[in-house]
């Protein structure tokens, strides 16, 4: 079974830090994605990782993808309130999507 | 990417009682998928509806509870049955229209009194 792990579960970070959310899965993986969600609303696409060693960036946020160690970092620079949501990573299984546990981020003056 | 059009966006519903939630997409999509989001938590696939065949559950969920239809390409339902509080959570749809891009609906949120 396919186990999708985020850590940390909660992140509190202060304006203009940095910091890295990491995303580990069980079972062999191409395709990783990463969402984003605001409170009551549904997920926004920000990322999707297609292939070992794939970087992408947009804006303050990169995000890797190793799929030999089972494992994808999202990486925020110089943070801002605006940042503030709840991330989640999800890998394409068998042409379906399972879920991390999800970040919920919350970044302060 | 497909746009998804999903209602209702929340309903209060009497415990007992069923629920359809509806998911139209813009474009004819293969596979179509149906994703629960209890509070605070993350999200678990219910099933995943495919036109002309019956949809296939994940583990936890029956056909029973959460009856699905899939009449064409771009249309699904999702009925969530006699619900008890326990079934309060956010229902999303969603759909993969091009290799590696899904979209997901704009949720809707269910209480059960």
């Amino acid at each position: 079974e396919l186990k999708v792990e985020q850590n940390p579960l909660f992140l509190s970070m202060q304006e203009g830090k940095n910091y890295t959310i990491y995303c580990n899965y069980s079972t062999t993986s191409d395709r990783l994605y990463w969402y984003r969600q605001d409170p009551g609303k549904s997920l926004e696409s920000l990322f999707v990782l297609l292939s070992n060693g794939a970087v992408k960036q947009e804006g303050r946020l990169m995000a890797s993808l190793d799929t030999k160690a089972r494992l994808s970092t999202l990486h925020i620079t110089a943070a801002v309130h605006d940042l503030s949501a709840t991330y989640f990573c999800a890998v394409d299984k068998a042409d379906k999507l399972i879920f991390g546990t999800g970040t919920r981020l919350q970044v302060f003056p | 990417s497909a746009v998804i059009s999903q209602k209702p966006s929340r309903d209060i519903c009497q415990r007992g009682t069923s629920l359809t939630i509806q998911c139209q997409v813009d474009s004819q999509v293969t596979m179509m998928f149906w994703y629960r989001q209890q509070p605070g938590q993350s999200l678990t696939l219910i099933a995943t509806a495919n036109q002309g065949s019956e949809a296939t559950y994940e583990s936890g969920f029956v056909i029973d509870k959460f009856p699905i239809s899939r009449p064409n390409l771009t249309f699904s339902t999702l009925t969530v049955s006699n619900m008890s509080p326990e079934d309060s959570s956010i229902y999303l749809c969603s759909v993969e229209k091009n290799q590696g891009s899904y979209t997901f609906g704009s949720g809707t949120r269910l209480t059960v009194v």
